[in-house]
């Protein structure tokens, strides 16, 4: 079955340095990937999603991901960190079990960007 | 959010009673779920359903029933609530599962048992 696992519960960083959130991920088959934003008191968002045409995948806000085969990862990047990007971010994995598809996610990662 | 609404958006109820939340869509998607969120746990899935009256168990379905009798409401109902189900409960929707277009999420359910 497939999973993801996100290191780091909390990333803190300062307005305008690089983001990086990392999401690994356990797939027998090529995988779905994406990454979701949820800011406070609201749902989740799409960011980014893979699609295997090409490993480096650009998001809304700046955002983007690399998927590395090798490493079997999908970490998250921004150049230069805003204010408004502090927010929970969420990889997810599609998973095929049972006969149909559904999405599973990571534990999140709470980015807090500081002034 | 794209046409999916969830009620309610707050509930406070006692232990032991029963709740039902609605998750109502306008577009037309087939495949329906419900996860729950929980700090240090991220998205877990409760039930979803591929069609209407087909449903089936995600990983946390113990204490949980759901039921869908047109495609657009999937009926989430806590058969006897306790304290461990208080959570932030979120629908979410697809046509297409099985392929890199995600899902389009509700706004969630803040519930809270008492």
């Amino acid at each position: 079955a497939q999973s993801v696992t996100q290191l780091g519960s909390h990333v803190s960083v300062s307005e305008g340095a690089l983001v990086l959130l990392r999401c690994n991920y356990s797939s027998s088959v090529p995988p779905y990937l994406f990454w979701y934003v949820q800011y406070p008191n609201q749902g989740l968002q799409l960011l980014l999603k893979y699609t295997s045409a090409a490993t480096l995948v650009k998001g809304i806000n700046g955002f983007e991901a690399e998927f590395k085969k090798s490493e079997t990862s999908f970490h998250l990047t921004k150049p230069s960190a805003h204010m408004s990007d502090a927010a929970e971010y969420f990889c997810a994995v599609t998973s095929f079990s049972g006969g149909y598809n559904k999405l599973i996610f990571g534990a999140g990662t709470r980015l807090a960007v500081h002034p | 959010d794209a046409g999916i609404t969830q009620s309610p958006r707050h509930k406070v109820t006692e232990t032991g009673t029963p709740v039902t939340l609605r998750c109502h869509q306008t577009e037309n998607h087939r495949y329906m779920y419900w996860y729950r969120q929980d700090p240090g746990h991220g998205l877990r899935l409760i039930h979803y359903s591929y069609g209407v009256k087909d449903t089936d168990k995600g990983e946390v379905s113990d204490g949980y029933s759901v039921s869908r009798s047109k495609t657009e409401d999937f009926l989430l109902t806590l058969e006897s609530a306790t304290s461990s189900q208080t959570s932030v409960y979120f629908c979410a929707i697809s046509d297409r599962p099985g392929t890199n277009y995600g899902y389009t999420f509700g706004s969630g359910t803040r519930l809270t048992v008492v």
